[in-house]
């Protein structure tokens, strides 16, 4: 299946920072998704990206879509207690139809 | 919207047992559906992606015949795990969508195979 490689691949940042977070795959994507998954969940869709260069953001979450089609970054500013969890980048490549695969993950620890 | 409803939440079954869950999407028509797997404090891995009225395709190294799934509507897959064996407890996510809209997530299946 499609490799997707995030990082960092896990972060402990105090309350209040700022966290960055990037995925890096080795063909092009055409959609990009970030997920947040809870332990014994299943993801939550934060944010999803369409267009090569696209910003988007939801709340504090903002999210970029690359310009080489090959990356995608998320950033979660002011971080609170609740923000802990792993976040999933997604997507599928131009060549792998309608399969969506899934990043290695950035599990997220916000001390309090 | 998107609500995504998975079932059982979790089950324990005894080795050579089947075992069936249930994927509903309750709010929207799924067209498409996707089963995964997650082992502890990895990523999801795609095991298979299945269209309504269609046979699922089965990513490589992906038993077909030990994972049967089957989407007969555009509100329900189910993914039937055959004669159960301890090494495929895991947890199971089914996620589903509506034409090219993004993923949505049922809550997961915590499978233990004793």
């Amino acid at each position: 299946g499609q490799q997707l490689n995030q990082s960092p691949q896990s972060m402990f940042i105090q309350e209040g920072e700022d966290v960055s977070m990037n995925c890096t795959s080795s063909s092009i994507f055409n959609t990009w998704l970030w997920y947040k998954q809870d332990p014994g969940e299943g993801p939550v869709l934060l944010i999803a990206l369409y267009k090569a260069g696209e910003l988007t953001s939801n709340g504090r979450l903002t999210a970029q879509f690359g310009i080489t089609r090959k990356d995608s970054f998320l950033n979660i500013s002011a971080s609170i207690p609740s923000d802990v969890g792993i976040y999933f980048c997604a997507g599928p490549g131009l060549n792998t139809g309608n399969q969506f695969y899934f990043g290695t993950g950035t599990s997220l620890t916000v001390i309090p | 919207g998107a609500v995504v409803s998975q079932h059982p939440s979790w089950v324990i079954c005894k080795s050579g047992t089947s075992v069936k869950i249930e994927c509903r999407s309750l709010d929207f028509q799924a067209t498409t559906m996707f089963w995964y797997r997650q082992f502890p404090k990895q990523s999801l891995m795609l095991m298979a992606t299945s269209n309504e009225g269609s046979k699922a395709t089965y990513e490589q190294g992906v038993e077909k015949d030990k994972f049967l799934i089957n989407h007969a509507s555009l509100t329900l897959s189910t993914l039937t795990v055959t004669s159960a064996h301890p090494e495929d407890s895991s947890f199971y996510i089914c996620s589903a969508r509506e034409g090219v809209s993004p993923l949505h997530f049922g809550n997961g299946t915590r499978l233990t195979v004793t």
